[in-house]
């Protein structure tokens, strides 16, 4: 089954960009879709079809997806961006869903 | 704004059936879009476990698909879940969500706020 795989943690200042991975064979060739969960909370769709944004989704979110990786790029990271990430997609040989492992996220 | 809710015993037996309802509110499922429902074992990431459309048409995670069954009642505004021989690796907080379109391949764009289910004797 195909595999989607995230880095546990990455770590950023505040102000500063970070970039959360989401590796897939080819996934290039497949719409990725991005989750925000914050503690207690359901996720939020923060991302979808690679780079668009939701209604309500500040700027300082966005993605791209190319070959075998996807990333998702946090703009001005702030201490409210501090959360669990999850990457998504449509496995077409399969015919499921797939979720990534998950990263989180800290502000230092 | 679409709110989904879930409901269902917050405990069940090792070998018996969980079962969860999503009710539904602001939007009749009977217009379309794909209705699913996600697990997340604590401290651990998301699961799907399968989507369903108003017709009935459903899709399943194959790893779960021999467990599983997901249903839908328009008339009630809710889809179920129900999930046969537990066992504590089914101990998780179970979501619904709906997703963005009527394609059961899309994001999901609206989420209940989740139930935990407990497996225990």
């Amino acid at each position: 089954s195909y595999v989607l795989t995230q880095p546990p943690s990455v770590s950023v200042a505040p102000g500063q960009t970070a970039r959360i991975t989401c590796g897939g064979y080819n996934i290039g060739s497949k719409s990725v879709h991005w989750y925000q969960q914050k503690p207690g909370q359901a996720p939020v769709l923060v991302v979808y079809d690679d780079s668009e944004r939701p209604s309500g989704i500040p700027e300082r979110f966005s993605g791209s997806n190319s070959g075998n990786t996807a990333t998702l790029t946090i703009s001005r990271v702030e201490a409210g961006d501090e959360a669990d990430y999850y990457c998504h997609v449509w496995d077409s040989s399969s015919d499921h869903c797939v979720f990534g492992g998950g990263t989180k996220l800290t502000v230092l | 704004q679409v709110q989904l809710q879930e409901s269902g015993p917050g405990l069940v037996k090792p070998s018996e059936t969980l079962s969860l309802t999503c009710a539904v509110s602001d939007y009749s499922i009977s217009s379309g879009y794909y209705w699913g429902w996600i697990r997340q074992p604590p401290g651990k990431g998301l699961e799907w476990i399968g989507s369903i459309y108003h017709s009935g048409s459903t899709y399943y995670n194959p790893s779960l698909k021999s467990r599983v069954t997901i249903s839908v009642d328009t008339s009630k505004n809710q889809f179920s879940l129900k999930l046969s021989s537990v066992t504590a690796a089914d101990t998780a907080m179970y979501y619904c969500a709906r997703t963005d379109s009527s394609s059961w391949k899309r994001p999901f764009d609206y989420w209940g706020q989740g139930t935990l289910v407990t497996v225990s004797s």
